[in-house]
């Protein structure tokens, strides 16, 4: 059985740094591209950016680029998702997902039961 | 980026009923389009992929079609189980946007 399960929620204040984790199990980790959306309060998805774990070859949507630092450890089957400096904006839940297929980049198919960012003063 | 709208931007419907959400994307990209259910406090589920084909174990209820600029999910007898927010996303070209989400509610 496909599994994502992620870090647990966060706390933060602004200026600080973060990194949250997904690890992937009941398939091969390395083989398939691994992607992150957010979820802003109330709001709809976006989609941020994917890596493949297997030569760690990384793209960002535009919107992201920049923003934030995506990676991958293949060796334990585990995705990252990293900010340096954090800002009340980046407040939302973060799912990460699994992506199969055609395209380019292929879709999600399997998603992680997400990890809430809280960024506050 | 391709702009993918949704509509209704949300609907009422009571159980039983046929529910049909449209998705328009600004230019064409084939079949390359997937339906996604969420409900409230959970990740998203995919239902549909490419265009429309039946994600396993997905009911047979739930239905796509379309191609190019044009899309639905239909869901031919609404269930209470099924009252959640629907989104479509495009993956054919860089970065895949999704639409801005469907509400259905009990009427």
């Amino acid at each position: 059985e496909v599994q994502l399960v992620q870090s647990g929620a966060e706390v933060k204040k602004p200026g600080e740094s973060l990194k949250i984790s997904c690890k992937g199990s009941g398939y091969s980790f390395s083989s398939y591209w691994i992607g992150w959306v957010r979820q802003m309060p109330g709001q709809g998805l976006a989609w941020m950016g994917i890596i493949f774990p297997g030569d760690s070859n990384t793209r960002y949507s535009p919107s992201f680029q920049g923003q934030v630092t995506i990676s991958a450890d293949k060796s334990i089957s585990t995705a990252y998702l990293q900010w340096s400096s954090l800002r009340a904006s980046d407040t939302a839940m973060y799912y990460c997902a699994r992506h199969f297929g055609s395209g380019s980049p292929p879709p999600p198919d399997y998603w992680g039961q997400g990890t809430l960012v809280t960024v506050s003063s | 980026d391709i702009q993918m709208t949704q509509s209704p931007s949300s609907l009422s419907a009571s159980v039983g009923d046929r529910v049909t959400i449209t998705c328009r994307a600004s230019q064409g990209i084939r079949n390359d389009l997937g339906w996604y259910q969420q409900k409230p406090g959970k990740a998203p589920k995919r239902l549909i992929y490419a265009a429309s084909s039946l994600q396993s174990g997905v009911p047979s209820r739930f239905s796509g079609s379309g191609s190019g600029t044009e899309f639905t999910l239909t869901i031919s007898s609404l269930q209470p189980e099924d009252f959640a927010t629907y989104y479509c996303l495009q993956h054919n070209s860089f970065p895949p946007t999704f639409g801005q989400g469907t509400k259905v509610e009990i009427k």
